[in-house]
């Protein structure tokens, strides 16, 4: 059974689009977040999310704006694409602070 | 920036123990430390935590020195299936609830067979 799903697992689309990447946690988990890996395999926090409140907003264009619906879905909405933003997107859930549960990731490639 | 300093790759045969040092010098007396690991194209995998105790579960062990200003990561009978990018974290404890994870360039591990 998947535990943190991602959806879709690739998404090329060309500059100046709008996209959406889903993200589901099957877990029961409270706290949610969205973090960036970059082609030097960076991999930065962009988001947190606690009972559907936003905990962490990292430093990332207000392009980017994450959207909870309910505690098990947070999704990550992407405005006015750049080439910058090809990258592998993960989402992860906590349970209890200390561990984190990623998902399978979504590489981003903008044309 | 990440507070932790990691060697960039290691190699360790099949079946024997990989141990994984990471320098933390500057941790504070409430900051954990953490291991995850990455393996190639997949979500990073929580591994184990400490704060000062020496840790155990079915993955790893995790050792901490008194002053806690370095650890080791065991693993204790490493497979082909643990050749991954390993990184070593520093991090608040739960009353920092804003704290977050920060990801250094980790330890490439590669088993060997």
């Amino acid at each position: 059974d998947t535990a943190v799903s991602q959806t879709p697992k690739y998404l090329v689309t060309q500059m100046g689009n709008d996209k959406s990447i889903k993200c589901e946690q099957n877990l029961g988990h409270d706290t949610m977040y969205w973090y960036k890996q970059d082609s030097k395999k960076f991999l930065k926090i962009m988001f947190s999310y606690n009972n559907k409140e936003l905990i962490i907003n990292e430093t990332v264009p207000n392009r980017f704006s994450p959207k909870s619906p309910d505690k098990a879905h947070l999704n990550l909405h992407i405005n006015s694409l750049e080439l910058g933003d090809s990258a592998v997107y993960f989402c992860a859930s906590s349970p209890d602070y200390y561990e984190q549960y990623f998902g399978p990731g979504t590489r981003l490639t903008v044309t | 920036d990440a507070k932790t300093t990691q060697p960039t790759s290691m190699d360790c045969a099949e079946g024997r123990a990989a141990n994984l040092p990471c320098n933390h010098s500057t941790i504070s007396g409430n900051e954990y430390v953490y291991w995850y690991r990455q393996i190639h194209s997949q979500g990073p995998q929580y591994i184990i935590h400490g704060l000062k105790n020496n840790e155990t579960n079915e993955m790893a062990s995790l050792i901490i020195t008194e002053d806690r200003k370095s650890s080791t990561l065991i693993l204790p009978h490493a497979t082909l299936r643990d050749t991954a990018v390993y990184y070593c974290i520093v991090r608040g404890n739960e009353h920092y609830r804003d704290d977050k994870i920060i990801f250094g360039k980790g330890t490439r591990l590669h088993i060997l067979p």
